[in-house]
């Protein structure tokens, strides 16, 4: 199957500062890709979508400002957590659809912790 | 009403047992449907993907779409405790840019 990669698998940052989190799809190009939140022992919820070369969608009551999304080539997007909190610890999985399929793919997540 | 809704569990059972795994929703637009696994911090892993009614198999897991009842099913059969984790249905209408809809996930225990 197709595979996504995630970087870091883990941060550990400090309140005020930013992360960046990155999400790559190996072997196939996406022309769309996701990103979402997951809390523990909760669902996935789906903070934007980003499709190669444009604007990311964000979904009600997603920070766009905060979030920041940029989808550059057809195999990498980042995630930038601006100005992180301690609310803002979570669990980001970022999954990707290629241009022949309509299966997501995962990312095996970033876990980020705001001190 | 949420538009797709899974029973959250925790669902055990003893190896060897037939697992079945439900999503129901409301909207009868959907068309396509997925059934992902997630074990504990890492990213949910692409199990068996279905368009329209039916059924569809793979191994030990089989998918059972019923659209006439909102109702699909993941059954795996012979359970091992590897199958342990959270089991996530997903599904979208017609739309190829529509995003899937994932349900809240079910977890699940097979015991030794």
């Amino acid at each position: 199957g197709a595979v996504v990669s995630q970087h870091p698998s883990w941060v550990i940052c400090k309140s005020g500062t930013s992360v960046k989190i990155e999400c790559r799809s190996l072997d196939f190009q996406a022309t769309t890709m996701f990103w979402y939140r997951q809390f523990p022992k909760q669902s996935l919820m789906l903070m934007a979508t980003s499709n190669e070369g444009s604007k990311a969608t964000y979904e009600q009551g997603v920070e766009k400002d905060k979030f920041l999304i940029n989808h550059a080539s057809l195999t990498l997007s980042t995630l930038t957590v601006t100005s992180a909190h301690p609310e803002d610890s979570s669990f980001y999985i970022c999954s990707a659809r290629g241009t022949s399929g309509d299966e997501q793919f995962f990312g095996p997540g970033t876990r980020l912790t705001v001190l | 009403q949420k538009e797709v809704e899974q029973d959250p569990g925790p669902l055990s059972v003893p190896e060897g047992a037939i697992v079945s795994l439900n999503c129901t929703y409301s909207n009868s637009a959907f068309q396509y449907f997925m059934w992902y696994r997630q074990y504990s911090r890492k990213g949910p892993e692409l199990l068996m993907y279905t368009y329209s009614s039916g059924n569809k198999e793979d191994g030990r897991f089989t998918a059972q779409v019923d659209k006439s009842s909102k109702y699909i099913s993941l059954f795996i059969r012979d359970s091992q405790p590897s199958d342990s984790a959270t089991y996530l249905c997903a599904m979208r209408d017609r739309n190829y840019g529509q995003n899937f809809v994932f349900g809240p996930g079910t977890r699940l225990s097979v015991l030794p």
